[in-house]
C-alpha cells in the first residue's frame, strides 16, 4: 500500500542554520508534491509544489527537491528564524487526482 | 469570503448523537474536500466535491458519515450517531479548480465525543 513517510521526531536546530526536511514514499508514483506548513490549532498553509520533471523549486529562503528514483523530497529552511517553528507536511499527489495524500509532518522548532 | 470558514470551531457531543460540522470555501472555488486529522496523525481524506460530478466519497470511514454540497457552495459533513474515535479536528479545504492542485484550509471543527 501507498506510504509517506516523514521523521516522527522534531527537528531543532539553532536560529541562522538551515532547516532539512525529508519525505519519503513507497508504493507510489506522484506526479507531484507539495509542502504545507500548519501552526497549532490551524489548517495547513500552501507552500510549495514541485512536478516530477522539476528537480528543484525556490521560493525566497524555501527550496524543495523532488528525486523520483529515490522516492524522496527534501524541504530547505534557510536562514532559520524562530516564525519558522511549525508542524510541515508533505503531500504528494498523482496525476489525473485532485486529492493530495498527506503524510503526518515533522515538527520543527527553531531556538534563537 | 477572504478564506475557508468553518463552524463551529469546537464542538462537544455526547456518544449517539448527530453532528453537523459546516465549510464555507472560498467563493468561486469549485473543489471542496473534507480531512480529518486525529492527535499525532495526518490528514486523512474523507470526501471530495468537484464542480456538479458525482463526489468522491471512498474515504468515508462508515456509513454514519456523510456529507453534502449545495448549490455548489457551503458543505455540510454530518456524523450520525457519534462515537468515541470520532473525535478529531475536521478540517475543509478548497481548490480554485479541479486541475489546481494548491488547498486552501480552514482553521478546522474541534469535536469532542464524550
Amino acid at each position: 500500500s501507498q506510504k509517506i513517510e516523514q521523521n516522527s521526531e522534531a527537528l531543532n536546530i539553532q536560529e541562522g542554520k538551515t532547516a532539512t526536511l525529508t519525505c519519503n514514499y513507497t508504493n507510489y508514483s506522484p506526479a507531484y508534491l507539495q509542502w504545507y506548513r500548519q501552526d497549532p490549532g490551524r489548517g495547513p498553509v500552501f507552500l510549495l509544489l514541485i512536478r516530477e520533471n522539476e528537480k528543484e523549486k525556490r521560493k525566497e529562503r524555501l527550496k524543495v527537491t523532488f528525486d523520483t528514483t529515490l522516492k524522496q523530497s527534501l524541504f530547505h529552511i534557510t536562514a532559520s528564524q524562530p516564525a519558522d517553528s511549525a508542524t510541515y507536511l508533505c503531500a504528494p499527489g498523482k496525476g489525473g487526482s485532485y486529492i493530495p495524500t498527506f503524510g503526518r509532518g515533522t515538527s520543527l522548532i527553531v531556538h534563537p | 469570503g477572504a478564506g475557508v470558514s468553518q463552524s463551529p470551531s469546537n464542538k462537544v457531543t455526547e456518544k449517539g448523537k448527530d453532528v453537523e460540522l459546516r465549510c464555507d470555501p472560498i467563493s468561486g472555488h469549485t473543489a471542496l474536500y473534507w480531512y480529518r486529522q486525529s492527535l499525532g496523525q495526518g490528514l486523512e481524506f474523507l470526501i471530495y466535491f468537484q464542480g456538479n460530478s458525482a463526489p468522491d466519497k471512498s474515504g468515508l470511514p462508515s456509513d454514519r458519515f456523510s456529507a453534502e454540497r449545495t448549490g455548489g457552495s457551503v458543505s455540510t459533513l454530518t456524523i450520525q450517531r457519534t462515537q468515541q474515535e470520532d473525535s478529531a479536528v475536521y478540517l475543509c479545504a478548497s481548490s480554485f479548480s479541479g486541475d489546481s492542485e494548491k488547498l486552501f484550509f480552514g482553521s478546522g471543527t474541534q469535536l469532542s465525543v464524550l
